[in-house]
């Protein structure tokens, strides 16, 4: 069946490091997919997007990096700061347009 | 903030009571998207609605229902609440049907007891 699934469920990174958060998918079919950012208490937040035709898409502090060989797609976030501590999923696309979401990475950034 | 708004913010039902929830897409947007949030997993797609109309359907049962109105606001209704209801009911509005950004409000936390 269609999942989209992450690696690990909690990173831990130290202020001012980078922070790379991966994600895996199965449905091959899937061609556009988005990177969420959810806050306690908040709905997720659009981070970046990236289409199925591209392999890299850069954005403010963070980029996306897609492997549709081995169905992969990671964030990574330059200078971790301490607004950056959230739970973060990555969605594909699905038919209807409906979006298929993992589990989530909480990210922790310690001082 | 993404201007898409939802009510109430936070609700308690009983065991085989009925809910409404109730979004506001953001301006322009013509596409609903609901979705529930169990805790500590994402979001699971329920339905889209598209002018009014229903346009996709995730994997929950019939007794969640929804309605669009002419102003694309939208409603998520569901009876006989179950247990397992309790979660985190997210709307997101987009631009389009096909359009893939999705936009989230900050949800509707529904305990049922």
């Amino acid at each position: 069946g269609e999942s989209v699934g992450l690696h690990l469920p909690t990173l831990s990174v130290q202020e001012g490091d980078n922070s790379i958060i991966n994600c895996a998918y199965s449905n091959s079919a899937s061609d556009y997919f988005i990177w969420y950012k959810q806050e306690s208490g908040k709905g997720p937040q659009f981070i970046i997007d990236i289409r199925s035709n591209m392999d890299k898409r850069q954005g403010q502090r963070v980029t996306v990096l897609l492997n549709k060989t081995v169905k992969h797609l990671s964030l990574q976030i330059a200078a971790t700061q301490p607004g950056d501590s959230a739970v973060y999923f990555c969605a594909g696309r699905g038919s209807w347009g409906k979006l298929q979401f993992g589990a989530g990475t909480q990210v922790v950034v310690t001082p | 903030e993404t201007g898409v708004t939802q009510s109430p913010t936070h609700l308690i039902k009983t065991r085989g009571q009925q809910v409404t929830l109730r979004c506001s897409s953001q301006s322009g947007h013509n596409t609903v998207s609901w979705y529930q949030q169990a805790l500590g997993q994402g979001p699971q797609f329920i339905f889209q609605y598209y002018r009014e109309e229903e346009n996709g359907r995730g994997n929950f049962p019939p007794r969640f229902s929804g309605l669009q109105f002419p102003n694309y606001s939208s409603e998520l209704n569901v009876n006989a609440l179950e247990l397992d209801d309790s979660a985190l009911y997210l709307c997101a509005s987009s631009p389009g049907r096909s359009q893939e950004t999705q936009y989230f409000g900050p949800g509707t936390r529904l305990l049922v007891l």
